[in-house]
C-alpha cells in the first residue's frame, strides 16, 4: 500500500493564479480531509469528506474547494491564490468506526505551497 | 469549533533529560490521540486514548488521560536526539462519531546532545 499520496511536493504560485493540489489514498478510508498548518498554529482543518459525494465545510474554508468523486480522491482546489495561503497542506485519512476501535488518521507527505 | 490547548509551545533540553507536554480542553472529551511530527515530516500517529484515567506506555514514552477527561499528557523520559518534532494532540468533535479532529498548537521539542 502507499498510504496517501500527494502531488506536487512543492508549488510556487502568483497572486490570482489557481491550482489543484491532489491528494489519493489506497486504503480503503471513508473519511479525507485537508489541513494547512502555519508556523505556531498547528493544524487547521480545511474541509473535509465522509465518503464520496459527501463534502464538508472545516474551519478555515474560505477560498478552497473541494469535491470527492471517488472513495480513493479528494482534491484541493485554490480559485484565486493569496499570499495568505502560503502554507503546508497536508491530506489525510482514516476508518470510520464511530469510535469503537482506534481512528488513526494517516497523513500524506505535504505540499509545500508558496503564493508570491 | 472545539479548541484544546497545548503547552509548552516550545521545550529545550539536554539528551536524557525528561520531558512533558500537556493538552487541556474545557470540555470532557470522548478520546484524544497524539502525534509526532518530525522536521520536515508529516505527522504520525502514536496513541488514542478513551478511558479516564488512562495510561499507556510506549517504550520511553508515557500517555495519560485526566480523570476528569478533560486533559492528558506525554511524558518522555531520558529524551533522545531521535525524539526531536513537534508533538500534537487531536479531540475528536464533540458528540459526532464521524467528527472532526482538531489539534493543538503543539510542543517542539528539541533536544540538544
Amino acid at each position: 500500500n502507499a498510504g496517501v499520496t500527494q502531488t506536487p511536493k512543492f508549488q510556487v504560485l502568483k497572486t490570482g493564479q489557481s491550482m489543484t493540489l491532489q491528494c489519493a489514498q489506497d486504503m480503503n478510508h471513508e473519511y479525507m480531509s485537508w489541513y494547512r498548518q502555519d508556523p505556531g498554529m498547528g493544524l487547521r482543518l480545511i474541509h473535509y469528506s465522509v465518503g464520496a459525494g459527501i463534502t464538508d465545510q472545516g474551519e478555515v474554508p474560505n477560498g478552497y474547494n473541494v469535491s470527492r468523486s471517488t472513495t480513493e480522491d479528494f482534491p484541493l482546489r485554490l480559485l484565486s491564490a493569496a499570499p495568505s495561503q502560503t502554507s503546508v497542506y497536508f491530506c489525510a485519512s482514516r476508518q470510520t468506526s464511530g469510535g469503537l476501535y482506534t481512528d488513526t488518521q494517516y497523513f500524506g507527505p505535504g505540499t509545500r505551497l508558496t503564493v508570491l | 469549533g472545539q479548541q484544546v490547548m497545548q503547552i509548552p509551545q516550545y521545550q529545550h533540553v539536554q539528551e536524557g533529560e525528561d520531558f512533558t507536554t500537556y493538552c487541556n480542553s474545557s470540555t470532557t472529551l470522548s478520546n484524544i490521540q497524539w502525534y509526532k511530527q518530525r522536521p520536515g515530516g508529516h505527522p504520525v500517529f502514536l496513541i488514542q486514548l478513551v478511558k479516564s484515567g488512562e495510561v499507556k506506555k510506549q517504550k520511553r514514552l508515557t500517555f495519560q488521560f485526566g480523570e476528569a477527561k478533560k486533559n492528558s499528557s506525554l511524558h518522555i523520559t531520558a529524551t533522545q536526539t531521535t525524539d526531536v518534532g513537534t508533538y500534537f494532540c487531536a479531540i475528536r468533535e464533540r458528540g459526532s462519531t464521524l467528527g472532526r479532529l482538531y489539534f493543538g498548537r503543539g510542543t517542539q521539542l528539541t533536544v540538544w546532545p
